[in-house]
């Protein structure tokens, strides 16, 4: 299996465009997670999908950030419009089994985000 | 808010066992003590669990004390590519993880 896969791998962008982050989870895996890593708050959960439903968005920082998991095969999380404090890394993660017993999360090789 | 208390930053020497301490004095009857690592630019990587027992797998040994307050995860022989910050996490099923600062591991050639 080729891993938890995230687009694009860098992103730079002005303040006030709009930033999409995508991530194609492992097949088969039925929950996904968006995390936001920067080194004053260190690695931060957004949000995350159960069999592609948002069960806790607790962590989303304001109404600008949105995500979305159409298919258990694709999740994007947008930034609209972005500011330069969210410049971070953003990393996907899936997981086979979250909530029975084996909380093993498997991560994608993040996106960094410079938001000028 | 991060369960766990882990020294910010540790060395070991190549070819000897790292020993990662982690304090958990809170932890409840429910909750495993899980250990992630991140090398640098990655996203962290799993590599081991536990609730009572000591664990051994591939990568790792976990030990848990007996009381659970505390616990040790061993890398038997360090290499370089063990350099990384561990991550020292306490969670019941089904709840999230909260990775906390960790410990930067540094091994030395």
């Amino acid at each position: 299996d080729a891993g938890v896969i995230q687009s694009p791998r860098h992103e730079v962008t002005e303040m006030g465009q709009e930033v999409t982050l995508r991530c194609k989870p492992i097949s088969g895996h039925n929950s996904l997670f968006w995390y936001r890593q920067t080194m004053m708050r260190g690695l931060e959960l957004l949000i995350y999908f159960n069999n592609n439903v948002p069960i806790d968005d607790s962590g989303m920082p304001e109404d600008r950030f949105s995500a979305k998991m159409p298919n258990a095969s694709f999740s994007t999380l947008k930034i609209q419009p972005s500011e330069p404090r969210d410049s971070a890394v953003y990393f996907c993660a899936s997981s086979l089994a979250w909530g029975q017993g084996i909380e093993k999360l498997f991560f994608g090789s993040g996106t960094q985000l410079s938001v000028l | 808010d991060a369960k766990t208390t882990q020294p910010p930053s540790m060395d070991c020497a190549e070819g000897r066992a790292a020993n990662l301490p982690c304090n958990h004095s809170t932890i409840s009857g429910n909750e495993y003590v899980y250990w992630y690592r991140q090398i640098h630019s990655q996203g962290p990587q799993y590599i081991i669990h536990g609730l009572k027992n000591n664990e051994t797998n591939e990568m790792a040994s976990l030990i848990i004390t007996e009381d659970r307050k505390s616990s040790t995860l061993i890398l038997p022989h360090a290499t370089l590519r063990d350099t990384a910050v561990y991550y020292c996490i306490v969670s019941s099923t089904g709840n999230q993880f909260y990775f906390g600062t960790g410990t930067s591991l540094t091994v030395i050639p």
